[in-house]
């Protein structure tokens, strides 16, 4: 079974800082490129952010950048995301999400976690 | 940045009619064009991708169609299990990866 579970969301206020986690599991990593999506709360979706399967590219939405950081250990089997610098804006649920093709960057998102809630409020 | 449009915003539907949705490009994505189904406090659910290739497991009354800068959701029978938002996602130019700011397809 295929599972994507994030975690390492909660309250933080303005101008703080939080990371994010994503912990994989059922199959192989390092041979995906991982995205973070978000969804503030009663809107649509909005990709975060990507990395390649080697971890050796990154892009990033014009909003987060700058500010947040996605990295990845593929001994780990884990995919992060370190947001600084946080604002109200960015509150929102965040999901991982698997590029469906593997060893190729920048395609539709096949399987998903269930998303952690940031909440940026003072 | 390309940005996706969705209509309409809000649809009504009763079971066994069909359903089509709608997504524009604001330029040619060519077949780059996925469709997600969203269910309240749910992840999204890939559906589409490369504009009509149904995802695993996803059942063959849902079809894609289109490309360039008009596509196509289709439901064949509306199924009480099918309400949601759907989004549209376009992958050919990037970054960033857009979306479209979805279709709620409400039961009647």
């Amino acid at each position: 079974q295929v599972h994507l579970v994030e975690s390492g969301g909660g309250v933080v206020q303005p101008g703080r800082s939080l990371r994010l986690s994503c912990a994989v599991s059922g199959f192989t990593f390092s041979a995906y490129a991982m995205h973070w999506v978000r969804q503030a709360p009663g809107k649509g979706l909005e990709w975060v952010a990507i990395i390649s399967y080697d971890g050796n590219n990154k892009y990033y939405a014009d909003s987060v950048k700058g500010r947040f950081t996605i990295s990845r250990d593929n001994s780990k089997d884990t995919l992060y995301l370190q947001m600084n610098r946080l604002i109200a804006e960015d509150t929102a649920v965040y999901y991982c999400a698997r590029d469906y093709l593997e060893g190729r960057s920048g395609n539709a998102f096949d399987i998903w976690g269930q998303g952690t809630m940031v909440i940026v409020s003072s | 940045e390309i940005v996706m449009t969705q209509s309409p915003a809000t649809l009504s539907v009763s079971p066994g009619e069909r359903v089509t949705l709608s997504c524009r490009a604001s330029q040619s994505v060519s077949i780059k064009l996925a469709w997600y189904q969203q269910k309240p406090g749910q992840a999204p659910r890939l559906l589409i991708y490369g504009a009509s290739t149904r995802a695993i497991g996803i059942p063959a009354r849902f079809s894609g169609s289109g490309s360039g800068t008009e596509f196509t959701l289709t439901i064949s029978s509306l199924q009480s299990e099918d309400f949601g938002v759907y989004y549209c996602q376009q992958y050919n130019n990037w970054p960033p990866l857009t979306f479209g700011g979805g279709t709620k397809v409400e039961i009647k």
